[in-house]
């Protein structure tokens, strides 16, 4: 299994600003995805980041509002760029079991309030 | 990926067992069954999969119809700590990005 840390684990913030959300592996993952999960709703896929190379957005997302890192093999960033009252959700981190794809360890969220 | 269909809702009693029903009646051939649990306030976490068979671990036992049209999670003895939004997931195996539906909030209760 993997460990998987997220900070911050809740922030307040100003429509306008930014916000980085940092995601922690306790393995080396070459795959790492960001979800969102708006209030009352289910997950939905943001981007694959894969390290090495950029980020492949979902239909709906693109880069200049939420760009990613994937410096090294355990670690990567989201920012929710220009924020909106909108964009107030749980943003996860996953990465998949090795060599089992689909069975995916999930951080534990971080919870996004855009004031 | 194919469409699932699952209850909004569900009841349990502790202790005994919880069914939760998925459709997919559009699934192919190469498609799996994944289902994952989210606990209020936690990431999602995975139960169990399959593709045919039937298959049990220490979490659930899953069982697919023959002609896989759909599913059942069986939670043989659902504890307060089950109490959660469980997702059936249809994907292709290797494929390794997740489409969650609406998903079934189990309640369990003493």
């Amino acid at each position: 299994s993997a460990v998987i840390s997220q900070k911050p684990s809740r922030d307040i913030c100003q429509r306008g600003t930014s916000l980085t959300i940092q995601c922690q592996v306790d393995s080396q993952v070459t795959m790492m995805f960001w979800y969102r999960q708006q209030p009352g709703q289910s997950l939905t896929l943001i981007a694959t980041a894969n390290q090495g190379s950029e980020a492949t957005y979902e239909s709906g997302f693109v880069i200049d509002k939420f760009p990613i890192s994937r410096p090294n093999l355990t670690f990567s960033t989201l920012t929710v760029s220009n924020m909106s009252p909108e964009d107030s959700s749980i943003y996860l981190c996953s990465v998949p079991n090795r060599g089992h794809d689909n069975e995916q360890f999930f951080g534990p969220g971080t919870r996004l309030t855009v004031l | 990926d194919a469409k699932t269909t699952q209850p909004p809702s569900m009841d349990c009693a502790e202790g005994r067992a919880a069914n939760l029903p998925c459709n997919h009646s559009t699934i192919s051939g190469n498609e799996y069954v994944y289902w994952y649990r989210q606990i209020h306030s936690q990431g999602p976490q995975y139960i169990i999969h399959g593709l045919k068979n039937n298959e049990t671990n220490e979490m659930a036992s899953l069982i697919i119809t023959e002609d896989r049209k759909s599913s059942t999670l069986i939670l043989p003895h659902a504890t307060l700590r089950d109490t959660a939004v469980y997702y059936c997931i249809v994907t292709q195996e290797g494929y390794s990005t997740l489409t969650f539906g609406k998903g079934t909030m189990l309640l369990v209760s003493p």
